[in-house]
């Protein structure tokens, strides 16, 4: 399985961007980038996922690096509620669909 | 249904007794995962079920653990011979058959085995 490595922890202020790195140097052409987070006593939860552009939605951007061999999910202002383990994955035919979650980056947000 | 729905919520057993956690997926999901969270610790992959294929068991701790799913909706989870370290929050996702989808996760069901 292609691997993933995030920092242990990040920390941010409240309303401050946030900008969570993942490296993924071993990618292959088919997998797609995918971020969870599981927010204190809950299951977790879906963000965004791409494959090669950037993208966006209502919860966050994702910025594919050219070479793909890195990613970085961008929560534009940060809020209390932000609070969560955040989980960088990716995705492939290989994996059988099942999500491997590794450690993720503890995000603190601070007010 | 909105969302995954998983039952119990919480569950206090013996050990030695048999358990059974229920999963009910989001309609139309094909693919359904069960996986399991110890206190403090990250999320272990039990076992995926697509549609009519052979479910991939690879995750299963023992042969104590076991799931099916009917009718490719609703799946059942049974742990046999409950121990303490089963203890965990299982989770229960779904999610359409495709890379380019993203999962749909259940609130869990806290077992405490005493």
């Amino acid at each position: 399985d292609a691997k993933t490595t995030q920092p242990n922890s990040m920390e941010s202020n409240e309303e401050e961007p946030v900008h969570l790195p993942c490296n993924h140097s071993t990618i292959s052409g088919t997998d797609y980038i995918h971020w969870y987070r599981q927010l204190p006593s809950q299951g977790p939860e879906y963000v965004i996922h791409g494959l090669t552009s950037n993208v966006n939605n209502r919860m966050a951007s994702l910025a594919i690096a050219e070479d793909r061999k890195s990613s970085t999910l961008i929560l534009h202002r940060a809020t209390l509620r932000d609070a969560a383990v955040y989980y960088c994955i990716l995705r492939d035919v290989d994996s059988g669909y099942a999500l491997n979650f590794g450690k993720g980056t503890s995000l603190l947000v601070t007010p | 249904g909105a969302g995954v729905s998983q039952s119990p919520s919480n569950k206090v057993t013996e050990k030695g007794k048999d358990v059974e956690l229920r999963c009910d997926p989001i309609s139309g999901h094909t693919a359904l995962y069960w996986y399991r969270q110890s206190l403090g610790q990250g999320l272990e992959f039990l076992i995926y079920f697509q549609g009519n294929s052979a479910p991939d068991k690879s995750g299963l701790p023992s042969d104590r653990f076991s799931a099916e799913r009917t009718g490719g909706s609703v799946s059942t989870l049974t742990i046999q011979r409950t121990q303490q370290e089963d203890s965990a929050v299982y989770l229960c996702a779904s999610s359409r058959a495709s890379l380019n989808y993203g999962y749909t996760f259940g609130s869990g069901t806290r077992l405490t085995v005493v």
